[in-house]
């Protein structure tokens, strides 16, 4: 595989309460990515990452915050839960090679 | 901005048919063009790409052409299985460095039936 895992693999947390997800790599790669898989709208990108505390948002990002201090670990935080951030999380990592490499997804309910 | 736009699904098609299933870009200069296959309850992996125009992604009796005229890069494959079974998700990639982002379709539900 990859070498690209995501936990938890599923989450049912309440309103308001804050969430953090993980995504740990062991290829050393560069870039890493959180997006989220909604229902008629494909994949769209939460934050990305291109190094160690280095981060940008993406289109989606009001809500999530992110944190990258190791290569390997790419943190997803969400300071307060709300019922529209029911959703499944994915991962990716790339290098300079043009494709991405996707973790198994974290689907996460906010109840 | 960059933005894809796939043909909606579901799609259902019998064993052996052929597939089509389009997809067409909005970028300003040359994107690279991808094609991913999420199978239930999996993560989505890279099923072809093509990175200038005319060039011809394929694996697994896939194929897409890159058609810069058209902004197009329609999936086909000539006998669909069953195991193809799964959603398809055509996306490009603008820009290097700190912007290499991928912009994904909506995505399109494939069912092949025995």
């Amino acid at each position: 595989d990859a070498g690209i895992t995501q936990s938890p693999r599923h989450k049912v947390t309440e309103t308001g309460t804050p969430v953090t997800l993980r995504c740990h790599q062991t290829e050393n790669h560069r870039y890493m990515y959180w997006y989220r898989q909604d229902p008629g709208h494909g994949l769209r990108l939460i934050h990305y990452s291109y190094g160690v505390k280095d981060t940008d948002k993406g289109e989606v990002s009001d809500g999530y915050s992110v944190s990258r201090s190791k290569t390997e670990d790419f943190l997803l935080t969400l300071e307060s839960a709300t019922s529209s951030q029911t959703s499944v999380y994915f991962c990716a990592i790339s290098e300079e090679a043009y494709g991405y490499t996707f973790g198994s997804g974290t689907r996460l309910t906010v109840v | 901005g960059n933005s894809v736009t796939q043909m909606e699904g579901p799609v259902t098609l019998s064993e052996e048919a052929f597939l089509t299933i389009n997809c067409t870009y909005t970028a300003t200069g040359y994107p690279s063009l991808f094609w991913y296959v999420q199978y239930p309850g999996e993560g989505l992996q890279l099923l072809l790409k093509a990175t200038k125009a005319d060039d011809k992604g394929s694996n697994k009796g896939f194929e897409a052409t890159y058609r810069k005229e058209t902004t197009s890069f329609h999936l086909e494959k000539g006998s669909v299985q069953v195991s193809d079974s799964a959603v398809y998700f055509c996306a490009l990639k603008r820009g290097s460095g700190s912007a290499r982002q991928l912009t994904f379709g909506s995505g399109t539900q494939l069912t092949v039936l025995p």
